[in-house]
């Protein structure tokens, strides 16, 4: 079955410049959940969609942004990237009716 | 506050034991919780989801139990392989669709 699919898989960037990570959901589903791990934490969640519109927000930087699009996939955009920036960055997608939340293999982000 | 506590934080065991992981969440008013897998650098796998209602769920080895009343769920494995070592998170989700607030996860290491 299709996945979540995330690109790119790594990113390495320097400190003040920008990054736009990607995010395929499964086929079909009309919501994404952005979270932010960083190293030896625990993933936190960052902003949500439902059917483009953004549905709830957690703590994500003003630096950052996001948006759905109508094919449903969702991108992140973070700007004046600091060091601290650098974690894993996962998107999710509930499925079935319980909403089990499945998440792709994220994307790895590191400032220098 | 809503947060959500495992321990132990990290766990060695020789191949073969069955094992306990605990997760306890301050706000018992919880939708679902969900346990998930973590390989070093990787995603974040769906191991078992418990809704509210429910008081256990199976799946192979894995047995998830959740009391909500006291707040707490354990995953149970069984006949542990060095192939489960990994990191084992739990998460609370407060509405159906709502954002996962995570566990800082234990580190279970199994021994050949």
């Amino acid at each position: 079955a299709a996945g979540v699919i995330q690109s790119p898989r790594h990113l390495i960037k320097e400190k003040r410049e920008t990054a736009t990570l990607k995010c395929y959901p499964i086929p079909r589903h009309d919501t994404v959940y952005w979270y932010q791990q960083g190293p030896g934490q625990d993933p936190q969640f960052l902003i949500s969609f439902y059917e483009k519109m953004q549905s709830d927000k957690g703590s994500i930087p003003d630096r950052f942004s996001a948006q759905q699009f109508s094919d449903y996939h969702s991108e992140l955009n973070m700007s004046s990237l600091e060091l601290g920036d650098s974690a894993l960055y996962f998107c999710a997608t509930p499925s079935g009716e319980v909403g089990e939340l499945f998440f792709g293999e994220g994307s790895r982000l590191t400032v220098l | 506050k809503q947060e959500v506590t495992q321990i132990p934080a990290a766990l060695s065991v020789p191949e073969g034991e069955n094992l306990v992981l605990n997760c306890s969440f301050t706000d018992s008013a919880i939708y679902n919780l969900q346990w998930f897998r973590q390989d070093p650098g990787k995603g974040l796998t769906s191991l078992l989801l418990i809704q509210s209602s429910q008081r256990e769920q199976t799946s192979g080895r894995l047995n998830a139990s959740l009391d909500k009343s006291s707040g707490r769920s354990t995953l149970y494995i069984a006949a542990s392989q060095p192939g489960d070592s990994a990191t084992y998170l739990c998460a609370v989700a407060y509405n159906q669709g709502g954002k996962l607030i995570f566990g800082q996860g234990t580190e279970l290491s199994v021994k050949p």
